[in-house]
């Protein structure tokens, strides 16, 4: 089982950019989140999801958008690349929400 | 605001001594979780240990045991018999309804 899956897993993109970062899971976990981290930081939430067609705004959203169509897939989507979103974006998963969450290897992410 | 703080920015033990961590949060909540979460240079999180709210009794896992302080607001994690392979950043949650991190510790193993 490859558990949690993320790519790419490095990217750079010129300001203006769009690119989607892609998340698949293969534990039948219901709760999908992604995070970043930015450096000397800790995680913070960007989006999450409790189930496929189920989405919600963690604690820094803005240039973001994600879509949950299946249980597995959870893709977050930046649509207009800013020096802002140069971070270490992380997916992770969880049975349920007060569970473990299982994290992805993460994606590093330049925007110049 | 709810706030989870770790106001030790490094740490260092020499290989086979203890060592402990601390994390302090700000909550009213009274159901809560609480984690230790270890991320070594190879950026994979992984979950060290986990202790829910509700109980006294403090969560051990192998080497690696927690002070849990309700009242103080307080979640310290103890490394006993440190090695090499413990070198790295370790972040305290917090979970209620979200999953809030603190800023992080990082260790240094010495032998």
């Amino acid at each position: 089982n490859a558990g949690v899956t993320q790519t790419p897993k490095f990217r750079i993109l010129k300001i203006g950019q769009s690119m989607t970062l892609q998340c698949a899971q293969d534990m039948n976990h219901n709760y999908m989140y992604w995070y970043r981290q930015d450096p000397g930081m800790g995680l913070k939430l960007i989006y999450y999801s409790v189930g496929a067609g189920i989405t919600d705004k963690g604690e820094v959203p803005n240039g973001y958008n994600v879509s949950r169509s299946t249980t597995e897939d959870f893709p977050l989507r930046l649509e207009l690349a800013a020096p802002s979103q140069t971070s270490v974006y992380f997916c992770a998963v969880s049975l349920l929400s007060y569970n473990e969450q299982f994290f992805g290897p993460g994606t590093r992410l330049t925007v110049l | 605001a709810q706030t989870v703080t770790q106001s030790q920015p490094e740490m260092s033990v020499q290989e086979a001594e203890t060592v402990t961590l601390s994390c302090t949060y700000d909550t009213s909540e009274s159901d809560y979780y609480l984690f230790w979460y270890k991320q070594p240079p190879s950026r994979q999180m992984i979950l060290v240990i986990r202790q829910e709210a509700y109980k006294q009794q403090n969560a051990t896992e192998n080497r690696f045991s927690v002070n849990f302080q309700k009242a103080a607001k307080s979640f310290s994690l103890k490394i006993s018999d440190s090695q090499l392979g413990d070198a790295a950043m370790y972040f305290c949650a917090w979970w209620t309804d979200k999953l809030i991190f603190g800023t992080g510790t990082r260790l240094q193993v010495f032998p």
